[in-house]
């Protein structure tokens, strides 16, 4: 079963924050998440375990609540390379495939 | 950083025919996949592999879609006769862990199927 994200989009100004949203029916053992740009392969962004924990990576971080079953990617400070389809993918069970949600579309301004 | 290779960038094809998409994954990695992605829409699970055997498959995968790893190095996807909603960007990936290790895609195959 594939994780819904949401918003499906967002437009924003360079210097905006935004935040991604993931969430499954079923229970989670971890989320990913990779940026994609127009034309090129999905680039790994992070991973989170089960254990709720927070990650970060530069201006970019995440959250993962596995009671709620869901996952958060906070985009602080949007930078116009944050441009791109974010992809949130979940695994069930350690080794599963990773099964990726619809994307959401974000676009950053000047 | 060590790249998944795809070849070739774009296939064209007649319906029908049959088209084998080839990878070279990150020479150390054990586990390997094969994802699509539609234009515009999301990326979505074929097939993954290990120890020279397909570990899952999605319902996508049906008996038109094979892998293989005919050697060392590159892994294959063959699709028998290529229908129209066959077309979308092929992604081939690689990890070196059982668990829960980051993918390395590769830069995909466009494949157009007329």
């Amino acid at each position: 079963q594939q994780p819904v994200q949401s918003p499906q989009a967002v437009i924003l100004r360079e210097g905006e924050d935004a935040v991604i949203n993931c969430s499954s029916s079923k229970a989670l053992y971890s989320v990913h998440w990779y940026r994609q740009k127009h034309g090129e392969a999905p680039v790994f962004l992070m991973i989170l375990l089960k254990g709720g924990e927070q990650k970060g990576h530069e201006k970019i971080s995440a959250s993962f609540n596995e009671k709620k079953q869901q996952s958060s990617l906070y985009l602080t400070a949007s930078q116009l390379s944050y441009s791109g389809t974010y992809f949130c993918g979940t695994e069930n069970n350690a080794g599963n495939m990773l099964t990726f949600g619809g994307g959401t579309r974000l676009m950053v301004k000047p | 950083e060590p790249e998944v290779t795809q070849t070739p960038s774009h296939q064209v094809t007649q319906m029908g025919q049959e088209v084998i998409l080839r990878c070279v994954p990150i020479s150390n990695h054990l586990y390997f996949y094969w994802y699509r992605q539609i234009l515009g829409q999301k990326v979505e699970f074929l097939v993954s592999f290990y120890n020279n055997e397909i570990s899952e498959k999605s319902e996508i995968f049906d008996d038109q879609f094979s892998v293989e790893r005919p050697d060392g190095s590159n892994f294959t996807l063959k699709i028998r006769s290529t229908k129209l909603e066959d077309s979308a960007m092929y992604f081939c990936a690689s990890k070196d862990g059982e668990g829960s290790e980051k993918l390395f895609f590769g830069s995909g195959t466009q494949l157009s199927v007329l």
